[in-house]
This record gives C-alpha cells, sequence and structure tokens, in this order.
C-alpha cells in the first residue's frame, strides 16, 4: 500500500544534542510537509517543500532545517534541540499544494514521531 | 482571516448513541476546501472527506455523514450508532485555493470519548 512512513516513531535526544527525523513517501507526491504539534493542540505547520522549492513559515525558528535529496525522502533537521521542541512531529504529503483540480491537495499523514528532550 | 473554530473540546457519550462535531469557518474567498481528520492515540491523522466550496451536498460513508452550510459557515461531522474505536480528536480544516495558498488552517480538534 502506498503510504507515509516516519521514522524513527519515538526519539529521545538531549537537550542542545542535533536530531533527525525521517519521511519518506510511496505515493510520488510533489509536496512533502512538516508539522509540528504539541499535546493538546492543533499541528503547527513548520514548512513544506514542492518538489525541490523550499517554503519556510514565518514563524519557523531557524532551529529547524530540512532537507529534500529526491522526491520519496524528506528530513526535519533540529539543530540545538530545547526543551520546548519535545512534541510530535507529523510529515505529511499531497500531490499538488492547491486544489486547482480534483482533490489534489489533500494532505496524507505519516504516523508521527514523537521526539522527548531530556 | 481565515479561521476554524471547533468550539466543542471535548465531548463524550455511551456506545451506540449519535454524537455531532461542530467545524465553524470564516473565509473571504469563494473558493475554498474543507477537511475533517481523525488522530487516534497513536497518533496519526487519518483523512475522512475533503469537500468544495461549491458542492453543499450532504454526504454519508457509513456511520459517518457530513452537513455542510455555506450560509451558516459550517461543515458539521456527524458519527451515528458511535462505537469505542471512533475515540480519537477529530481536526476540522479549511484551504484556501483562489490566493493561491496551499496551508490548512487547522481548528483546535474536538475530543471524542465513546465510552463502552
Amino acid at each position: 500500500d502506498a503510504m507515509v512512513i516516519q521514522n524513527p516513531r519515538y526519539q529521545v535526544t538531549q537537550f542542545g544534542k542535533p536530531v533527525t527525523l525521517s519521511c519518506s513517501q510511496t505515493l510520488n507526491h510533489n509536496v512533502m510537509y512538516w508539522y509540528q504539534q504539541k499535546s493538546s493542540q492543533a499541528p503547527k505547520l513548520l514548512f513544506h517543500y514542492y518538489d525541490k522549492d523550499f517554503n519556510n513559515e514565518a514563524d519557523t525558528p531557524d532551529n529547524f532545517q530540512s532537507r529534500r535529496p529526491n522526491t520519496s525522502f524528506c528530513f526535519l533537521d533540529i539543530r540545538s534541540p530545547g526543551l520546548g521542541d519535545a512534541a510530535m512531529y507529523l510529515c505529511a504529503t499531497s500531490r499538488e499544494a492547491t486544489g486547482a483540480s480534483g482533490s489534489t491537495d489533500t494532505q496524507y499523514f505519516g504516523p508521527g514521531t514523537r521526539l522527548t528532550v531530556l | 482571516a481565515q479561521k476554524v473554530t471547533q468550539a466543542q473540546t471535548e465531548i463524550s457519550v455511551v456506545e451506540k448513541e449519535d454524537v455531532t462535531l461542530d467545524c465553524v469557518y470564516e473565509t473571504r474567498d469563494t473558493t475554498y476546501y474543507l477537511f475533517w481528520y481523525k488522530q487516534p492515540p497513536s497518533g496519526e491523522l487519518v483523512f475522512l472527506i475533503r469537500r468544495n466550496s461549491f458542492d453543499e451536498q450532504n454526504e454519508i460513508s457509513g456511520r459517518y455523514s457530513w452537513n455542510f452550510q455555506k450560509s451558516t459557515s459550517s461543515f458539521n461531522f456527524t458519527i451515528t450508532a458511535s462505537q469505542v474505536v471512533d475515540s480519537a480528536v477529530y481536526f476540522c480544516a479549511l484551504s484556501e485555493t483562489t490566493s493561491g495558498t496551499y496551508k490548512y488552517i487547522f481548528g483546535t480538534g474536538t475530543r471524542l470519548k465513546v465510552l463502552a
């Protein structure tokens, strides 16, 4: 089955120690998104890639970076995690970025990576 | 500005009861899309439905039904004969297209607890 895969499902890191979360997709979608979701809150978009074009949200801290080496993979790098970065990180994909035709803008989410910062 | 309001923070029902989750949105655009997602305790957001602003027909899928009313800017979700497996957080989201934006505007979610 085509899907969005996130590894690992649970990640523990130390305060200030760089960490990388990974996302892969078999849907062959053009767009990949990274969201941060804290407890009892809605997901918050950090950034997205449309193909190789990177789009950062204005309020995403510089501490968060992303890489998309190819269509299938996208990585979230947290350079110096703080205690406030402990959250669920969700990756999503969509075929296109707008709903100009059909349901191409529907986002499909992975299972998430729960990050703990000690 | 675009906004999605899910006024119900948490709802508890007994199994087999019907339950309706409310979603009210604000947008200035005439073309937009509305979504519902289910987030079970495992954490994954599961896509349930997408509805465009020009289609006001109600939709039914098994025990799930959606009522879209542009006049009241609402897109409510009803679960008939609820089951314990329906326990989750449900998010309503808005996506606009005419302004070229791509983002989902999420509501704050409604936690549904179905008790056996």
